[in-house]
This record gives C-alpha cells, sequence and structure tokens, in this order.
C-alpha cells in the first residue's frame, strides 16, 4: 500500500524549533520529489517546500524562507523539515506529499500523508 | 507570492455541469502549463484531481476536466454528483520555481 506517514508535530512555544518526519512506503521513494504543504485552522492549502529526488533542487516558500530546512534520506525512505524560529503564523496541519514526478516543480501531488499537527504558542 | 484567485463557492444541482476558475498571472498559471487541482473534504487528505492543467490520474472520473486560457485555469465538473461537494484548490508552478494554491473554492451540489 502506498502511504506516508507524518510524525513530529506537537506544542512549541514561539521562536522554538521542531523537526518533522515523513515516512514512505509503497513505492519507489527515490524516484520521486516531494513536498511539504500545510493548511492553517480555517484556512486554504499552503505549499511550504519541495526537494527534488536527489536533493539538487530545493525551493521554499517566501513565509518560510531562511527558518524552515528540507531534507530527505533515500536510503531510510523519508522526509523532513526542520522548523526553527516558529512564529504563530506557522501552526498549522502539515502534508507530507509525494510528486507525480521526480522533479520538485510540483506537477501535481498525487499522495498525501494524514498530516501531523503543530501548534505554536506560549 | 499571492494566492491564485478562485471565487469562494460554486452551486450546481445534480447532473449539472460547473465551472470553478483559477486565475494568476504571467508569472505563474500564464507562463507554465503547471496547474494542478485538488478536493479536499473534511477530515480527508487532499485529493489530486487534475495535473498539468488538463490531465486526470488513473481513478477520477471524466467528468472532471481541466483547462486554461491566458491567466486562467479551470475546473470543470459535468454530471455533478452529491459526492463531488467539497473543496477545491488549484495550485500553479511560478516563475520563482515555487507553488503557489489558490484560496479554494466550496462546492455545493443542491
Amino acid at each position: 500500500e502506498v502511504q506516508l506517514v507524518e510524525s513530529g508535530g506537537g506544542l512549541a512555544q514561539p521562536g522554538r524549533s521542531l523537526r518533522l518526519s515523513c515516512s514512505a512506503s509503497g513505492f519507489t521513494f527515490d524516484d520521486y520529489g516531494m513536498h511539504w504543504v500545510r493548511q492553517a485552522p480555517g484556512k486554504g492549502l499552503e505549499w511550504v517546500s519541495g526537494i527534488s529526488w536527489n536533493s539538487g533542487n530545493i525551493v521554499y516558500a517566501d513565509s518560510v524562507k531562511g527558518r524552515f530546512t528540507i531534507s530527505r534520506d533515500n536510503a531510510k525512505n523519508s522526509l523532513y523539515l526542520q522548523m526553527n524560529s516558529l512564529r504563530p503564523e506557522d501552526m498549522a496541519l502539515y502534508y507530507c506529499v509525494k510528486d507525480i514526478h521526480g522533479s520538485a516543480a510540483g506537477d501535481g501531488f498525487d499522495i498525501w500523508g494524514q498530516g501531523t499537527l503543530v501548534t505554536v504558542s506560549s | 507570492q499571492s494566492a491564485l484567485t478562485q471565487p469562494p463557492s460554486v452551486s450546481g444541482s445534480p447532473g449539472q455541469s460547473v465551472t470553478i476558475s483559477c486565475t494568476g498571472t504571467s508569472s505563474d498559471v500564464g507562463r507554465y502549463d503547471r496547474v494542478s487541482w485538488y478536493q479536499k473534504t473534511p477530515g480527508t487528505a487532499p485529493k489530486l484531481m487534475i495535473y498539468d492543467v488538463s490531465n486526470r490520474p488513473s481513478g477520477v472520473p471524466d467528468r472532471f476536466s481541466g483547462s486554461k486560457s491566458g491567466n486562467t485555469a479551470s475546473l470543470t465538473i459535468s454530471g455533478l454528483q452529491a459526492e463531488d461537494e467539497g473543496d477545491y484548490y488549484c495550485c500553479s508552478h511560478t516563475r520563482k520555481s515555487t507553488l503557489v494554491f489558490g484560496g479554494g473554492t466550496k462546492l455545493t451540489v443542491l
């Protein structure tokens, strides 16, 4: 079964850090680009970051650039998002998402995890 | 990067057709044939309905179709069914090599 399972969400104070993880199974992980997409409570979807199959191309939304770092470990079929200097506006459900292609171009996101909730509050 | 512009809501009766628009700029929707559409229902993860403007993934009914003209992409759902209710989001590649979603459209089947 093709599956993405996120973990690492939780409560963090403003200015602190969290590291999200995503474990992939059921497909050849290192053939595909991967992304993080978030949805704040009551809001729409927001793309956060993407990484190509070989980590050669990494892109970020302006809202997280310089604070968040995406990475992947193809040997472990895992995707990560290191989130530093968290802000209240980063509070959201974070989805791990598979690209339909190997690049990080985001032509289509065909597999989504169930999400991990990040709460930023003092 | 500003969000792509979608109507907040659309509605239609079963069997009818509805079209959801997604307006961007010459730096995103108008520049690339890399627009995708997602259906989201409460408590579930988004589902890919259309990619690369007009391609349907396997398993998506052919009642769903996508198109683009200039800076505006569109998702058309024909033969509307109750199960089509939900929020629909468009997404486009941008000139900065980032991605941007639309604000979402709530589809109500009357």
